[in-house]
């Protein structure tokens, strides 16, 4: 069965970088785009983008350019969210998810990652 | 893009039927197939309920349905079940690659 597993938590300071990691099995890593979803404490879900697992091409929502990085390594079926310049609005808990017909049909766990001084 | 915009809260008693909206513009749902459904329960993630407007994948019971008018889609849960109870969110494709999710409905059950 399709599984997505993503890495633990994070706590990391203001200007910091945090690498979220996502880990496919189950199916062929490279059959479907992968997403990436924000969700603040409290909040609603934001879609942040995806990356085509065949091309490596990312594409970004409006408000996830500039310091949001999609990544991936194939070898170990693996995609990457990379944010730089950490501030204290981007704690959140963020998944991936996998797209098939325009939806996202298998979802990794959530890792939270913490933005304090 | 801003966010489609979903009532805050819906509720009703076990066995009932509730209608939770989605609306949107004529360049998003009014526009294309691509629209879905999500529940997601306190602590978990989300989970895929209705995709392509309509369709539902295997294992989600139909009591959920989706529908969309003009640029409404509208996500309906017959049968109302204390399991039911969580938060709901659509998401539409809005062109160029881009999508966006609802504001989300908090749905209680009385």
């Amino acid at each position: 069965q399709v599984q997505l597993v993503q890495s633990a938590s994070e706590l990391k300071k203001p200007g910091a970088s945090v690498k979220v990691s996502c880990e496919a099995s189950g199916y062929s890593f490279t059959g479907f785009a992968m997403n990436w979803v924000r969700q603040a404490p409290g909040q609603g879900l934001e879609w942040m983008g995806f990356i085509n697992t065949n091309t490596g091409n990312p594409t970004y929502a409006p408000g996830f350019t500039g310091r949001f990085v999609f990544s991936l390594d194939t070898s170990v079926s693996t995609a990457y969210l990379q944010i730089n310049s950490l501030k204290d609005e981007d704690t959140a808990v963020y998944y991936c998810a996998t797209h098939r017909s325009g939806s996202y049909d298998n979802w990794g766990q959530g890792t939270l990652v913490t933005v304090s001084s | 893009q801003s966010a489609l915009t979903q009532p805050p809260s819906a509720s009703g008693f076990p066995g009932q039927s509730v209608t939770i909206s989605c609306i949107g513009t004529s360049s998003d749902v009014g526009a294309y197939k691509y629209v879905s459904w999500y529940q997601q329960h306190p602590g978990k993630a989300p989970k895929l309920l209705i995709y392509e407007v309509t369709k539902r994948p295997s294992g989600v019971p139909d009591r959920f349905s989706g529908s969309k008018s003009g640029n409404t889609a509208s996500l309906t849960v017959s049968g109302l079940q204390a399991e039911d109870e969580a938060d709901y969110y659509c998401n539409s494709y809005v062109g160029s690659y881009i999508y966006v999710f609802g504001s989300g409905t908090k749905v209680t059950v009385l």
